[in-house]
């Protein structure tokens, strides 16, 4: 069975710019949640998706936004990147009664 | 809200030694704790979990055990090799799709050779 897949596995960007990452759940899962690892902050949640649907959202600012597509998988968009967006974000899926499973992340870098 | 406080965040043993990371959290109504290993540049993987009806779970070398009066929970690996070298990520929350897992800031543990 394939993992979460996330990509690109490292996105570098300069300020001001938009930032668009990808996530693959596995198969058989509906449920897409994305979180940001800072450095020293353990994993902040960002946002879940299930079923097409934001469910929820941490508490971050608008132009931290994302989608769920038809197969499930699903993108998290940046807008106005600003220096302290640097980060690895992370993907997880979930069956329901289960835990999360994880992705490798996407490494974001803004210069 | 769910608050979760790890403790310590760093931990360096000998190969060989036990290793301890303990969590406390604050919504009693928590029932679901889930640890996670980190290796270096891979996320996190679920290695164990234990459920609020059980007081102790222990899979090889790895063990959690969860004190629901205290409100605190703890990972327990003995034997530590190097390869178990990583940070390692506790949470909690309520069972159930619609609740999101608080997790902890993370112990990196350092198994010396």
């Amino acid at each position: 069975e394939a993992g979460v897949t996330q990509s690109p596995t490292h996105l570098i960007k300069t300020r001001g710019q938009q930032a668009t990452l990808r996530c693959s759940p596995i198969s058989g899962h509906t449920s897409v949640y994305w979180y940001q690892q800072a450095l020293g902050l353990g994993l902040q949640f960002l946002l879940w998706y299930d079923e097409g649907e934001e469910r929820n959202r941490g508490n971050f600012p608008p132009r931290f936004s994302g989608r769920q597509f038809p197969n499930y998988s699903s993108e998290l968009n940046v807008n106005a990147l600003e220096l302290e967006d640097s980060a690895l974000y992370l993907c997880a899926s979930i069956s329901p009664g289960q835990p999360q499973h994880f992705g490798d992340g996407t490494r974001l870098s803004i210069l | 809200g769910e608050n979760v406080e790890q403790h310590p965040s760093t931990l360096s043993v000998q190969e060989g030694d036990s290793a301890v990371i303990k969590c406390t959290y604050s919504d009693s109504a928590s029932n679901y704790f889930p640890w996670y290993k980190q290796e270096l540049g891979k996320g996190p993987q679920l290695i164990i979990d234990i459920r609020s009806n059980v007081g102790e779970k222990k899979d090889q070398r790895i063990a959690v055990t969860l004190n629901k009066t205290a409100k605190h929970f703890s990972l327990h690996i003995t034997e530590t090799q190097p390869e178990d070298s990583a940070v390692y990520f506790c949470a909690a929350t309520r069972s159930g799709g619609s609740y999101i897992p608080t997790f902890g800031r993370g112990t990196s543990l350092i198994v010396h050779p």
